[in-house]
């Protein structure tokens, strides 16, 4: 079993729909969550990152992390087609500074 | 300005050759790594370096030799390439301490060893 799972997709949603991505991790000494942007040819970019159980929002955003349950999710609401891109879901604090990812969700919105 | 900028983008080589990539930040941070991402878009760490001392040293074949001349710096040298060498490597850097121990990438060195 991978220490993080991630659907791999494609995920495809019309513009204006509430996208919907998660993970799950087996490791409980994860401490600190985020979640990443991949566009196509690009380095990944930072999101959103959080320490805690519950939920976080930055603008269209919401990042939500349930520790009990092993399981964290990114809510991204009226999506656009900019929004197309692969998210990575990365978590962190078992081994100092090493961010452990998830394969990474492929989106696509469409117009 | 970039922030974690890498060089070349592109690489193209033989088996058997040996190349390098380079990698400097701005960001002032004290720890640097790089990452490999295969073709099914896993990232795996390869090495950390904080400070310019190895940290992090994942399992990886001793043809490829980190080095850092200093924090802003973290190069990546690759002995005897291989078909199976050819992935997209991304530097990142960090901040001991900072939000998260966040990361930061590069843009990505996509190497294709033909």
């Amino acid at each position: 079993q991978k220490e993080v799972e991630q659907d791999p997709g494609p995920l495809s949603v019309p513009e204006g729909a509430i996208v919907s991505l998660n993970c799950t991790y087996s490791n409980s000494a994860f401490q600190y969550f985020m979640w990443y942007r991949q566009y196509s040819r690009k380095g990944p970019e930072l999101l959103m990152y959080t320490y805690s159980s519950g939920n976080k929002e930055d603008g269209r955003f919401t990042a939500q992390v349930d520790k009990s349950s092993k399981y964290i999710s990114l809510f991204i609401r009226d999506s656009q087609p900019s929004d197309s891109a692969t998210y990575l879901c990365a978590i962190g604090g078992a081994a100092g500074n090493k961010l452990t990812f998830g394969g990474g969700t492929r989106v696509l919105v469409k117009p | 300005d970039t922030a974690v900028s890498q060089t070349p983008k592109y690489l193209v080589t033989q088996m058997g050759n040996d190349k390098s990539i380079k990698c400097e930040q701005n960001l002032g941070h004290d720890t640097m790594y790089w990452y490999k991402q295969d073709s099914k878009k896993f990232l795996k760490i390869m090495f950390s370096y904080n400070n310019k001392e190895l940290i992090i040293n994942e399992t990886v074949p001793n043809r490829f030799s980190p080095k850092s001349p200093d924090k802003a710096h973290l190069n990546l040298h690759i002995n005897s390439l291989e078909l199976g060498d050819s992935a997209v490597y991304f530097c990142a850097s960090s901040q001991t301490g900072g939000p998260g121990n966040t990361i930061y990438f590069g843009e990505g060195s996509w190497l294709t060893v033909v």
